[in-house]
């Protein structure tokens, strides 16, 4: 079991569909991030929020759409997947996002397949 | 660009020690990161190193030379449940954001 806790563990969802993956971590980490796995990969950054706001964008689709509602949940919405979008999503989350002796702590992530 | 290359399979046998070599080149550094991914689970941080020299953590130490772009992992007294993926990863931004090299899948058997 990790302190990073992401709903739900498995999704499955067709290309029109709109649904969003949850992260919540309770160690009063300020940054929390998204990343991306495809299988036998190693994982890819897409969003860094960094006190409750959107510090990096690694030019993500605007298909994905992340929020912060507060500093211990990290959404991530989904509208109009693409099959290549079928993937392990990470969330992770750390002390502070500029300090530098602060490990990221993922979640177990949630495994998403497009239809 | 930013490269982080380490072997992709190595095997070794319950019982020994084995090395997990990473070399880096990135346009900044303010760490390395060593996580261990089993197959379908969260990547678990194992160790860092932000100076030159080594870490130990109980049966994992890793190393990190700066100059040389490199730094390895070291396992000892493998046990079966080593066997994962361990991906090495550069912080090479003043955020704490991490560039993962492609993992070297470490099989162990008996």
């Amino acid at each position: 079991d990790t302190e990073v806790t992401q709903t739900p563990k498995h999704l499955v969802m067709g290309m029109t569909n709109k649904k969003s993956l949850k992260c919540e971590q309770h160690m009063g980490h300020r940054a929390m991030y998204w990343y991306k796995q495809k299988a036998k990969k190693p994982p890819e950054l897409m969003f860094v929020y960094s006190y409750e706001k959107l510090s990096i964008n690694e030019s993500v689709p605007s298909r994905f759409s992340p929020e912060c509602p507060n500093s211990s949940l990290l959404n991530l919405h989904l509208h109009a997947l693409q099959p290549e979008d079928s993937a392990l999503y990470l969330c992770a989350s750390s002390q502070g996002a500029e300090g530098i002796n602060q490990p990221q702590h993922f979640g177990d992530g949630t495994r998403l397949s497009i239809l | 660009g930013q490269n982080i290359d380490q072997p992709t399979e190595m095997t070794a046998t319950e019982g020994a020690i084995v090395q997990i070599n990473c070399t880096y080149q990135t346009s900044g550094f303010n760490g390395l990161f060593w996580y261990q991914q089993h197959a379908g689970e969260a990547p678990t941080f194992l160790s860092y190193n932000v100076l030159d020299g080594l870490e130990e953590k109980g049966r994992f130490s890793s190393f990190l030379s700066r100059s040389k772009g490199y730094s390895y992992l070291l396992l000892k007294e493998l046990q079966m449940k080593d066997s994962a993926s361990y991906l090495c990863a550069v912080r090479d931004r003043g955020y704490s954001t991490l560039t993962f090299g492609k993992g070297t899948m470490l099989l162990v058997s008996p």
